[in-house]
Order: C-alpha cells, then sequence, then structure tokens
C-alpha cells in the first residue's frame, strides 16, 4: 500500500462547479497536510496547509482533515477556468514529506 | 518574493553522459531538496541536504549524486545517463525549523536522455 493515495482523475468539471479532491494516507505520524497547485510547465505552489482534523477556509478553498479516518480533501466551490491545474496533496512529520500523485483538474468555460 | 530557479527548462542529453542541473535559491533556506516527477507517481524524493555539504539519500538515489558546496546551491548529477531517468527534475528548498511545512519549488528541468 502506498504511503498516500490520491484520485488519479483527470477531473473534467464546468466553471461555477464545486470539485472535492481526496487522498488517503496511512501514517498516522503526519502532521501537516498540505495542498499544492501545480500549473503546466511550472513548479508546485503551496495552496492550504492544515495541521489538526478540522477545516480551514480560505476564499474559495476549505481544506479538510479527518485524522481519525486519514481522509483528507480539498473543496472549491465557484470553480473557475483559472484553477485548472494539477493539484497534489502533501503531508509530513519533522523532515519527511511524502506527496501525493497529483489530481489533473481541467475547468471548462 | 521568494525564488527557487533551475539552470534549465528542457534538457537533451545522450546514453551515458553526465548531466548536472543546478538549483539556486536566494531566501537563506538550510534544506534544499532534489525530486523526480513521472506521471501516475507524483513527486518522489531523490536527495535531500539538511545544509552545506550535508546530504542524505531519499527513496530513488540510485544513478544520481549530489553537491552542496554553497548554501544557495544545490547541484543533481546524473553520472551516466540513461533513458529511464527521462522526466521531470523539481528542486525545492525549506527553512530548517521543526514545525515549518512548506517547501518553495523552482519551475522544473524536464530532461529527455536519448
Amino acid at each position: 500500500q502506498k504511503e498516500v493515495e490520491q484520485d488519479p482523475g483527470p477531473l473534467s468539471v464546468p466553471e461555477g462547479a464545486i470539485v472535492s479532491l481526496n487522498c488517503t494516507y496511512s501514517n498516522s505520524a503526519f502532521q501537516y497536510f498540505m495542498w499544492y497547485r501545480q500549473y503546466s510547465r511550472k513548479g508546485p505552489e503551496l495552496l492550504m496547509y492544515t495541521y489538526s482534523s478540522g477545516n480551514k477556509e480560505d476564499g474559495r478553498f476549505t481544506a479538510q482533515v479527518d485524522k481519525s479516518s486519514k481522509y483528507i480533501s480539498l473543496f472549491i466551490r465557484d470553480s473557475q477556468p483559472s484553477d485548472s491545474a494539477t493539484y497534489l496533496c502533501a503531508m509530513n512529520y519533522g523532515q519527511n514529506f511524502v506527496f501525493g500523485p497529483g489530481t489533473r483538474l481541467s475547468v471548462l468555460p | 518574493d521568494v525564488k527557487v530557479t533551475q539552470s534549465s527548462r528542457y534538457l537533451v542529453k545522450r546514453t551515458g553522459e553526465k548531466v548536472f542541473l543546478e538549483c539556486v535559491q536566494d531566501m537563506d533556506h538550510e534544506n534544499m531538496f532534489w525530486y523526480r516527477q513521472d506521471p501516475g507517481l507524483g513527486l518522489r524524493l531523490i536527495y535531500f541536504s539538511y545544509d552545506v555539504k550535508m546530504k542524505e539519500k531519499g527513496d530513488i538515489p540510485e544513478g544520481y549524486s549530489v553537491s552542496r558546496e554553497k548554501k544557495e546551491r544545490f547541484s543533481l548529477i546524473l553520472e551516466s545517463a540513461s533513458t529511464n531517468q527521462t522526466s521531470m527534475y523539481l528542486c525545492a528548498s525549506r527553512i530548517r525549523d521543526r514545525v515549518s511545512y512548506e517547501q518553495f519549488f523552482g519551475p522544473g528541468t524536464r530532461l529527455t536522455v536519448l
């Protein structure tokens, strides 16, 4: 079993849709949970992070962590064509970082 | 504005060549990382460096070596390039802090080995 698994996609949605991106993990030692966004031909950039179970909201984005189920999600409301990118979940404890394989999202105008 | 730069965006090399990929960060970060990114496999850690002249193997170090002579520069070396090393290579840096979670990535180098 991989340490972090992520829905592979690709995912295509119409503009304005609500998008749900998900990851599961197996190591209960993970402390920080992150979502990176990677546009085509660019490096990943941190979008959001959470430290504990619960929800964190930033504009149209909500990150959700359920440590008991070892499950994290990123919700995008009112999705825009500019949200089209690959989304990678990531998690760490100390110096150990693990990234999911990424979900490629296309938001169609 | 933080910045991580990589020496080349695209690189084409022949099997058996020695390849150097350079990464420079201007944030005075102690930690630096080299990843390769392949479809369906995500980011896999090749090597990382805690500080100058320090290095640790990641998950897939075979066929690679690294050099960190200055704090701002971290080089990845493919001793004898092979076709299975065709990939996107990403460099990242991070401040050394036990509660720090964010890595800053460069734009990547897409390497093709023929």
